[in-house]
């Protein structure tokens, strides 16, 4: 089956760095995105990866292992705006999008 | 501007009444979805179409059904057969078989059954 893993919450302090987890288990695979989801709101890109290593992208980074079936995303000098929910989605052999339930993160000032 | 338009924002619904959530994409895009989303949850698939007049059922497709007369237009009809329409509706799109195929959301649908 296809599954992919992510802490359901999160808590960081304002300025401070969090790292958020997803490791996947999918038929095949075409690349690994980041999403971010404010409440009420649509998905919006952060990222994408497909070869090994770590992509850097302002405060914001995300990193692919694939022979360990694991990314994470990094988000460095928390703001307040940062509090959402962040989802990670594999694309698997088919070009088919397959989502975690993501990870909501709470920023405290 | 390319993008991803759905429409209306806001629905309310009566019991037993069918009703049509409307996505259009200008970006020449091959596939298009419909995700439900229930609060503190993740997307779950409902429909997609990967090409014009082919669509295929996600994970959970009951009570609801699809067209995909055009290559921009892929609209969700949420039936009387739903028991619990009640949600957040996601519609998206993307590129297939090209290096980057980033996925674009309309801005959502929020159903309420009143």
């Amino acid at each position: 089956g296809q599954n992919i893993d992510q802490p359901t919450e999160m808590t960081a302090t304002e300025g401070a760095i969090v790292q958020i987890n997803c490791t996947y288990q999918t038929s095949g695979f075409n690349g690994l995105f980041w999403y971010q989801q404010h409440a009420g709101e649509a998905p919006t890109f952060l990222s994408y990866n497909v070869l090994d290593g770590l992509e850097e992208k302002g405060r914001f980074s995300s990193f692919l292992s694939r022979s360990k079936g694991y990314s994470y995303l990094l988000l460095k000098e928390l703001q307040m705006k940062d509090s959402a929910s962040y989802l990670c989605a594999n694309l698997d052999s088919n070009y088919q999008l397959i989502w975690g339930a993501g990870t909501k993160l709470i920023i405290k000032p | 501007d390319g993008g991803i338009t759905q429409s209306p924002k806001y629905l309310f619904r009566k019991e037993g009444q069918n009703v049509t959530l409307s996505c259009e994409q200008n970006l020449n895009h091959d596939a298009m979805y419909w995700y439900r989303q229930d609060p503190g949850q993740g997307l779950r698939l409902i429909y997609y179409s990967q090409i014009v007049n082919d669509f295929q059922k996600g994970d959970i497709a009951e009570g609801y059904s699809v067209s995909r007369e055009k290559k921009e237009s892929f609209p969700l009809t949420v039936t009387s057969a739903q028991k619990n329409p009640t949600a957040f509706y996601l519609c998206a799109s993307n590129g297939l078989r090209t290096l980057y195929t980033e996925a674009f959301f309309g801005q959502g649908t929020r159903l309420t059954v009143v």
